[in-house]
């Protein structure tokens, strides 16, 4: 699997958009791209994941760059409650589907 | 009407003894996995299994004995326990699909070998 690159850190206020940055410069052309969090003492939690194309639910917005070498999590209103280290990760899936995880982001909203 | 859910959330215990941490889902996952999170905060798959085949094995001490009496369960038995086994060991569930599911993890069990 591609490897990625993440800022160790980042702070947000409150309320605003939050926009974590992921390289993933070799990623070949099966491979997606995954975004989980995690909240101190808590297990991993996914939030979104895409290919090619930009992908919203109701957590965040993935948008992948046309080249497929970065990415960006949105977080549109960041809460207090979103400090969490962010995780991005890059998989092919496939009958050996696991994921691994890097050092991630470790994002802190500020009041 | 947890999702993964892990008993014992803590697990205190001396080196050398046996213990065991189990894992439900409720989801209707075919796959389940074990991951360690050691303390410089890496997590490592450790096995997955689907539907009660073991799948991944990451290369992990003969002493971790993952066991899955249905696909709801995944257990995990840990031998002759050394200090290096402190960690908080994740289990987590993946649907059937093509491998691209996202996993829904639990919240972990934080063993502590003294």
């Amino acid at each position: 699997d591609a490897k990625t690159t993440q800022p160790p850190s980042m702070d947000c206020a409150e309320g605003r958009a939050a926009n974590l940055p992921c390289n993933h410069s070799t990623i070949s052309g099966n491979e997606y791209v995954y975004w989980y969090r995690q909240i101190h003492s808590q297990g991993p939690q996914y939030i979104i994941h895409g290919l090619k194309n930009n992908e919203t639910n109701e957590m965040a917005s993935l948008i992948i760059t046309e080249d497929r070498k970065s990415s960006t999590l949105i977080l549109p209103h960041a809460t207090l409650r979103d400090t969490a280290v962010y995780y991005c990760i890059v998989n092919s899936g496939g009958s050996n589907y696991k994921l691994t995880f890097g050092k991630g982001t470790l994002l802190t909203v500020n009041p | 009407d947890t999702a993964v859910s892990q008993t014992p959330k803590y697990l205190v215990t001396q080196m050398g003894n046996d213990k065991s941490i189990k894992c439900e889902q409720n989801l209707g996952h075919d796959t389940m996995y074990w991951y360690k999170q050691d303390s410089k905060k890496f997590l490592k798959i450790m096995f997955s299994y689907n539907n009660k085949e073991l799948i991944i094995n990451e290369t992990v001490p003969n002493r971790f004995s993952p066991k899955s009496p249905d696909k709801a369960h995944l257990n995990l038995h840990i031998n002759s326990l050394e200090l290096g086994d402190s960690a908080v060991y994740f289990c987590a569930s993946s649907p059937p699909g093509t491998g691209y599911s996202p996993l829904h993890f639990g919240n972990g069990t934080r063993l502590t070998v003294t």
